[in-house]
């Protein structure tokens, strides 16, 4: 089993839609958790970082995290065609400065 | 990308031939990784530097070598290229001192074929 697991999709939603995208961890150690979006033959970019659990908003994206179930989500509301790209998810125990990634989860918004 | 330079940005090569590729950063950041990303695989952890002269072994770490013999430059080399090291190849780095010391800023990638 993979520290970090992660549908891969491909996940296709119209223009507007709201969008959950979800990973599961393994390890109850992990401490931090990230979310990266990664453009078709680019490097990933940070899109939202969070330590333990709760919510976090920046702009139409919140992520959320539940430590009791392990389990990572990021929403993405009023979805737009250049919110087309792949997603991942990653986490870290703390102190290692390294992260496990899951496999992405590619989205397609269609207008 | 975070001031992070990957070069080349491709390169396609022959089965048992040696292949370097550069990472070259600008942040002074102590941490530099460098990361193969395959289809349904995500990014997968190769070796990691968290110093001059200091690194380590990642998750998979046979075929590959890494120098890290001044902070702004990360080296992976290939010794003997197989066609299974087709791959994109990318670079990160992260402070590693700071609030948010662990998040790592990616470069562009380096797209390798081995024929």
């Amino acid at each position: 089993q993979k520290e970090v697991e992660q549908d891969p999709g491909p996940l296709s939603v119209p223009e507007g839609a709201i969008v959950s995208l979800n990973c599961t961890y393994s390890n109850s150690a992990f401490q931090y958790f990230m979310w990266y979006r990664q453009y078709s033959r680019k490097g990933p970019e940070l899109l939202m970082y969070t330590y333990s659990s709760g919510n976090k908003e920046d702009g139409r994206f919140t992520a959320q995290v539940d430590k009791s179930s392990k389990y990572i989500s990021l929403f993405i509301r009023d979805s737009q065609p250049s919110d087309s790209a792949t997603y991942l998810c990653a986490s870290e125990p703390g102190g290692y400065n390294k992260l496990i990634f899951g496999a992405g989860t590619r989205l397609a918004v269609h207008p | 990308d975070a001031g992070i330079t990957q070069s080349p940005r491709h390169k396609v090569t022959e089965t048992g031939t040696p292949v370097t590729l550069r990472c070259h950063q600008t942040e002074n950041h102590r941490y530099m990784y460098w990361y193969r990303q395959d289809p349904g695989h995500g990014l997968r952890l190769i070796h990691y530097s968290y110093g001059v002269k200091d690194t380590d072994k990642g998750e998979v770490s046979d075929g590959y070598s890494v120098s890290r013999s001044k902070t702004e430059d990360f080296l992976l080399t290939l010794e003997s290229a197989t066609s299974s090291q087709t791959s994109v190849y990318f670079c990160a780095i992260s402070n590693g001192t700071s609030v948010a010391k662990n998040i790592q800023y990616f470069g562009a990638g380096t797209r390798l074929s081995v024929l």
